[in-house]
């Protein structure tokens, strides 16, 4: 079946620093990819997506591209702030027939120091 | 849009008590999901529905859980005979159309726990 997989956290930057979370799925046909993000106390929030592959998503500073090649679809910030702080969830959408459910992966911490 | 709304924001029983959960979707989304989220995981997907339609249910859903839409707005997600195995956060999210362009919005969630 699918499944995501992102790298663990927690993961802790200084302010300004660069942000990567790695993201690699399993999937049958073309899904679509996500990144969710759940700030302390709220909901999960929509933080971008892609839908065909080297589509680029772009949100708030944060932007993935999804790579059909590689399977992933990788989250990346320039420049990170204290409000970033929060934890990232990757997901898919199965493209086949079935569950309209998202797949999630575990999720990834993120800890930004001033 | 006053988001996707979800009664009640916490819930705590004794095993084996029954409990029911109650979302209320964004007005115009036709289709409803519901979703469970233990610690330290992504939230896993249980079942949802195309407006009363329950069109599909994960093999996470056992027959102690039921999920209803009866009129095609709210929905409401049963437990029987709770377990400690039930304790987790339940999240119900909905969106306006199938489709891969239609993200899905979500609620606050209901935290369930068991003593």
């Amino acid at each position: 079946g699918d499944s995501v997989t992102q790298m663990e956290g927690p993961v802790t930057l200084s302010e300004e620093a660069f942000l990567t979370i790695n993201c690699t799925y399993t999937a049958t046909g073309y899904p679509s990819l996500f990144w969710y993000v759940q700030y302390p106390g709220e909901g999960l929030q929509l933080l971008l997506k892609a839908t065909k592959a080297d589509d680029k998503g772009s949100n708030k500073g944060f932007e993935a591209t999804y790579r059909k090649e590689t399977t992933s679809f990788h989250l990346e910030k320039g420049s990170v702030q204290v409000s970033d702080s929060a934890v990232y969830f990757c997901a898919l959408k199965g493209s086949g027939g079935g569950a309209d459910g998202l797949t999630f992966g575990k999720g990834t911490h993120l800890i930004i120091q001033p | 849009d006053t988001g996707v709304s979800q009664n009640p924001r916490h819930k705590i029983t004794k095993r084996g008590q029954n409990v029911t959960f109650r979302c209320d979707p964004i007005s115009e989304h036709n289709r409803l999901y519901w979703y469970r989220q233990t610690l330290g995981q992504g939230p896993e997907f249980l079942t949802y529905f195309q407006n009363e339609a329950q069109l599909e249910k994960s093999r996470l859903l056992s027959d102690r859980f039921s999920a209803e839409r009866p009129k095609g707005s709210f929905s409401t997600l049963e437990i029987q005979r709770t377990e400690q195995g039930d304790s987790a956060m339940y999240l119900c999210a909905s969106s306006s159309q199938s489709g891969a362009n239609q993200p899905q919005h979500f609620g606050d969630g209901t935290r369930l726990s068991i003593l």
